[in-house]
């Protein structure tokens, strides 16, 4: 069965900390997507990678990077967090829905 | 860039009526379109992907037109239940045969179908 893992579900951070959110997927999907979710705005998109070590940035890469070192894994850094980077983060693979969305991260800076 | 409006923001309906929802984009080389569920809590769900080239596209419980003309796109959930209680965002997509397209999201639609 088709997946995307998101790791961790849920976290707390105080503001100035670094973040590190991870996304998995078995699929051997070249692309990936970083979403950010937040009521009233549908979801945004973060960053695209093409595949390792070819990343794009979306529509509000502001305050974040990403990192492609392996087909599978996709991550999200965000150095110095800030309180209005509080928000659900999805991964997904593919934008077709196919791959699928990841379950999500919630992530609250303090 | 692609501008994509969905409406209404928040809709009730109650059990056994339809639930009608559109959304509007701007862009008319996009080629992909895409309804997806989300249930609170939960991640998002696929519900339909259709093709430009398709008008109408019947699912499971509902039924998705596309209008190219007018640049619409609408879903309408037919006889709803109380399980089809959720969010449904549209997404609409410019690539053409490619898994590398941008989704442009629109903002949402909160259905509560009232027992």
């Amino acid at each position: 069965d088709m997946k995307v893992t998101q790791m961790p579900r849920y976290l707390i951070k105080r503001m100035g900390e670094n973040v590190l959110l991870e996304c998995g997927q078995d699929m051997s999907h070249e692309t990936m997507y970083w979403y950010r979710q937040d009521p009233g705005l549908g979801l945004q998109l973060i960053y695209i990678s093409y595949d390792v070590d070819s990343n794009s940035e979306g529509d509000i890469p502001k305050g974040y990077r990403v990192s492609r070192k392996k087909r599978e894994h996709f991550s999200l850094i965000l150095d110095s967090a800030k309180t209005n980077q509080t928000s659900v983060y999805f991964c997904a693979s593919t934008p077709t829905g196919t791959g699928g969305f990841g379950p999500g991260t919630r992530l609250t800076v303090l | 860039g692609e501008q994509v409006e969905q409406r209404p923001p928040h809709l009730s309906v109650r059990e056994g009526d339809s639930a009608f929802i559109t959304c509007t984009y701007t862009d008319p080389n996009s080629y992909y379109f895409f309804w997806y569920k989300q249930e609170p809590g939960a991640s998002l769900q696929l519900l339909m992907k259709v093709f430009s080239s398709t008008e109408i596209n019947e699912g499971q419980g509902f039924t998705v037109l596309l209008n190219k003309k007018d640049k619409r796109l609408s879903l309408n959930l037919t006889a709803a239940h109380p399980g089809d209680s959720a969010a449904y965002f549209c997404a609409v997509s410019d690539d053409r045969g490619s898994a590398l397209g941008r989704l442009h999201f629109g903002a949402g639609t909160q259905l509560i179908v009232i027992p």
